[in-house]
């Protein structure tokens, strides 16, 4: 049962650009959204989240939307860097709840 | 600050074996999660455990054991090893139960290969 979905495998920008990294989700009962980022070799690291109660978060460079309507959350990353280069999940939970789930990752190539 | 650690990094076994990971959770944290990432697909959650006792469990079967000691370290025990439980084992430290999931930090995890 895959809750979280990231339909496209892998995204190649070029440097400078954006690059917009999308997730959809089936579960309307959950109210967290997060991103994590993996580079080879090491464990996911959390980028960025977003509460059900808001549309937009931002952090520097990251920015996640979240469409509850659409159950459609995106991450913008602006500009985009070859260091951004890396595997890009997309999670979501029940606040409180200790089961969060993944979606399968989008690689994401940034070129100089 | 010492971050997560997880021994070994790679494990090589054969089906119907057993196996034991291990996992140092990072300095003050309490609570450890354990996930199998399969080749291709997203993290999935086994269980947690807080203060020394599960606390919630995924959809995995009862071969899929944990322990949790006095020091918070944490260990993953799979008996009678299948083919599909080869994957990538991540253990993950937080400072509370049910954390939000930015206060999950990961470990770089334990490649296992079931032969």
């Amino acid at each position: 049962d895959q809750q979280v979905k990231q339909n496209s495998p892998s995204l190649s920008v070029q440097e400078g650009r954006i690059s917009i990294l999308n997730c959809d989700y089936t579960n309307s009962m959950f109210d967290y959204f997060l991103w994590y980022k993996k580079y080879p070799a090491e464990g996911p690291t959390f980028l960025i989240s977003i509460s059900s109660i808001k549309d937009k978060n931002e952090d520097g460079r990251f920015t996640v939307f979240l469409n509850k309507s659409a159950k459609h959350l995106s991450l913008h990353i602006v500009p985009s860097q070859p260091g951004d280069s890396a595997v890009y999940f997309c999670a979501a939970i029940l606040y409180n709840n200790n089961d969060m789930r993944f979606g399968a990752g989008t690689r994401l190539t940034v070129k100089p | 600050e010492t971050g997560v650690t997880q021994s070994p990094t790679h494990l090589i076994k054969t089906r119907g074996q057993q196996v034991t990971l291990r996992c140092s959770s990072q300095s003050g944290h309490n609570t450890v999660s354990w996930y199998q990432q399969a080749l291709g697909q997203g993290p999935q959650f086994i269980f947690q455990y807080y203060r020394e006792e599960e606390n919630g469990r995924g959809n995995f079967p009862p071969r899929f054991s944990g322990l949790q000691f006095p020091n918070y370290s944490s260990e993953l025990n799979v008996n009678a090893l299948e083919l599909d439980d080869s994957a990538l084992y991540l253990c993950a430290s937080s400072s509370r139960q049910g954390a939000g999931g930015e206060k999950l930090f990961f470990g770089s995890g334990t490649q296992l290969s079931v032969l």
